[in-house]
């Protein structure tokens, strides 16, 4: 079967750098997103990983490595308004978007 | 307005009860979708509409109806729903429905609670 494994939660200190890791296994891999969604509100996309490597926006990073089946998201220089859950989604070889339960992540001050 | 709108935002409806929910798309996205989002369990698809026709229904109990009346539009039409379909349902839209850099836009939800 398709999986996704995702931590559930993980605590942090604003100012600080939290990495969220995402394991998958898929059949095909077409790419992988990572969204944040506050409580609340509807999921923002934020990123989006196709190759090896990292990508850097800002405070964000995402990266990938198709051999191992991971990728994380680094965030740096927390922010209180970082407190929110990060959903990681992998598109498999019939564009199907697989998706893991999420990440909630709380910023303590 | 601009995005992915979704109403009611909240909904609590009884088992008899029959009721919609409205999502309204200003993108001119091509694709529009209905996702269940329960407490730490991952997104659930439900229904995928491609210029305005189903492409896809994940073995949804046919107490929920879909229907995409134009490419801006979509309904969740429900009716003897039972308890256990209390949650999230998240509208979503995208310019393509099939493509690796399929980037989803998301409405805020709309909260169900079934008695």
């Amino acid at each position: 079967g398709q999986n996704i494994d995702q931590p559930t939660e993980m605590t942090a200190t604003e100012g600080a750098i939290v990495q969220i890791n995402c394991t998958y296994q898929t059949s095909g891999f077409n790419g992988l997103f990572w969204y944040q969604q506050h409580a609340g509100e509807a999921p923002t996309f934020l990123s989006y990983n196709v190759l090896d490597g990292l990508e850097e926006k800002g405070r964000f990073s995402s990266f990938l490595s198709r051999s191992k089946g991971y990728s994380y998201l680094l965030l740096k220089e927390l922010q209180m308004k970082d407190s929110a859950s990060y959903l990681c989604a992998v598109t498999d070889s019939n564009y199907q978007l697989i998706w893991g339960a999420g990440t909630k992540l709380i910023i303590k001050p | 307005e601009t995005g992915v709108t979704q109403t009611p935002r909240h909904l609590v409806m009884g088992m008899t009860n029959k009721k919609s929910l409205k999502c309204e798309q200003h993108l001119g996205h091509n694709a529009m979708y209905w996702y269940k989002q329960s407490a730490k369990k991952p997104l659930e698809l439900m229904f995928v509409y491609s210029l305005e026709e189903r492409v896809e229904n994940n073995s949804v109990p046919s107490r929920f109806s879909p229907e995409c009346p134009n490419s801006s539009h979509l309904f969740l039409h429900l009716h003897t729903l039972q308890p256990e379909d209390s949650a999230l349902y998240l509208c979503a839209s995208s310019q393509d429905g099939e493509s690796g850099a399929n980037v989803l836009t998301f409405g805020a939800g709309s909260r169900l609670t079934v008695l």
